[in-house]
């Protein structure tokens, strides 16, 4: 079973510093993997994914996130942190295919990140 | 301007009482779904659709019901609301390939009474 999991809750960072929210997935087959953020009283805003290729996936709003095959990790991160980046935090993880339960896409419980000035 | 439309943004009715959520696309993508998201759960998917007349179950679909008519439109049905199914309910779209990212809604708060 495919399934994706955000171990922390909630971050917490100070502005300017760096910050990362963990992701980890499991997948049979190979894995597409996506980060979203949700702001208050929003849908879920696409932030970067990882297809193939380059294992450091640069993305929307100077996010960027790291794909390690060997440990299942998919995690985001920003170097410095910026108190609008205060959101709820989406990974996900699809199987590749055409198939119907292939191309389902699975989600982490999310992650909320505040940023203190 | 590229989006997913869902209406109505809010809604508060009573237990039983039929209602639709509805939800369009301007993207021309193939395939919609709908979650629902609740506290500590993340987002579970409803139903859906990889184009117009064919639908699939999603991981919560009971007490749903969806239809794909159109391609640019996949409405929710609730026949006979429950107040476990207040909630707050995302309608999304994506182009065919599983390696695209999906585009969602700005959401519908159902509160069942």
């Amino acid at each position: 079973a495919q399934s994706v999991a955000q171990p922390e809750d909630q971050v917490n960072v100070a502005e300017g510093n760096p910050l990362t929210v963990k992701c980890t997935y499991s997948v049979s087959g190979n894995p597409y993997l996506f980060w979203y953020v949700q702001y208050p009283n929003r849908g879920l805003q696409f932030l970067l994914k990882y297809i193939t290729g380059d294992n450091l996936v640069k993305g929307s709003y100077g996010f960027e996130a790291e794909f390690n095959k060997s440990q299942t990790s998919f995690h985001l991160k920003k170097p410095s942190a910026l108190v609008s980046d205060s959101a709820l935090y989406f990974c996900a993880v699809r199987v590749g295919g055409r198939g119907s339960t292939l191309g389902r896409l699975y989600f982490g419980r999310g992650t909320q990140l505040t940023v203190w000035p | 301007e590229a989006q997913v439309t869902q209406n109505p943004r809010y809604l508060i009715t009573v237990t039983g009482k039929k209602l639709t959520v509805t939800c369009s696309q301007n993207m021309n993508h193939e395939y919609m779904s709908w979650y629902r998201q609740d506290p500590g759960l993340g987002l579970r998917q409803i139903y859906y659709s990889m184009n117009v007349e064919v639908t699939d179950k999603g991981d919560v679909p009971e007490g749903y019901k969806v239809s794909r008519k159109e391609k640019r439109n996949f409405p929710l049905i609730l026949e006979s609301p429950s107040p476990n199914q207040t909630s707050l309910y995302f309608c999304a779209s994506r182009l065919g390939h599983s390696n695209q990212p999906q585009h969602f809604g700005d959401g519908t708060r159902l509160s069942i009474l």
